[in-house]
């Protein structure tokens, strides 16, 4: 069964420095999707980036970008020029062909002005 | 703004009794999923239906069953409640059946059983 970890259950940073979360995942697939999404402290789920693992190239949304290792199974989220607004919960999520989503357990990102 | 409609936001219940929570999922959207969040907890699915067929079940209790209608919107029914049945439920509907097309997420309905 595919499995997502995030073995990271809080972190925090500075305003206007650069955290990055760390996400491992389980899966003997070639061809998946890999999801990152934001939680704030309204609970509501928010997109904020994703990554096909066909592509070698990492996703980009503005100051989110992610470091898609393959080989290690491994999907990063780096936040730049963090903003307090950034601070919530951050749940890494993948998904295959017909197949549901799994997220991880979440890591409480905390900014500090 | 998502494009996912849950009803309603909030409901208080108490234990043994019935609900029925609803999601409409964006418009275009073929498949609706259902996501348990408990408190300080990751999310637990539930299930997954597509254009009105069920698709992938998760970790549903069989107190709780769900559908999905000709008109795509979809219902989550609760029965014989329980205190650790309180939780923020969400609903997400995505494009495909979860392979390509991302998750759009409801505001969800927080259920608090007393």
């Amino acid at each position: 069964a595919q499995t997502v970890t995030q073995s990271q259950p809080e972190m925090s940073v500075q305003e206007a420095e650069t955290v990055t979360l760390s996400c491992t995942y389980d899966t003997s697939e070639s061809d998946y999707y890999l999801f990152w999404y934001k939680q704030p402290p309204s609970r509501q789920m928010i997109l904020v980036i994703r990554q096909e693992a066909y592509k070698q190239q990492n996703a980009t949304e503005n100051r989110f970008s992610v470091n898609f290792q393959k080989a290690a199974k491994s999907f990063s989220l780096k936040i730049s020029d963090s903003q307090l607004g950034d601070a919530a919960m951050y749940f890494c999520a993948y998904t295959r062909a017909g197949n549901q989503f799994y997220f991880g357990t979440g890591t409480s990102l905390t900014v500090i002005p | 703004d998502s494009g996912v409609t849950q009803t309603p936001k909030h409901l208080i219940t108490a234990t043994g009794q019935r609900v029925t929570l609803r999601c409409s999922p964006r418009s275009g959207d073929l498949s609706v999923y259902w996501y348990q969040q408990s408190l300080d907890q990751g999310l637990q699915f539930l299930i997954q239906y597509y254009n009105g067929e069920e698709r992938a079940k998760g970790n549903i209790l069989e107190r709780f069953s769900a559908q999905q209608f000709p008109d795509l919107h979809s219902e989550l029914n609760l029965s014989s409640l329980e205190l650790g049945d309180s939780a923020l439920y969400f609903c997400a509907s995505s494009e495909g059946d979860g392979y390509n097309s991302p998750l759009h997420f409801g505001n969800g309905t927080r259920l608090t059983v007393t």
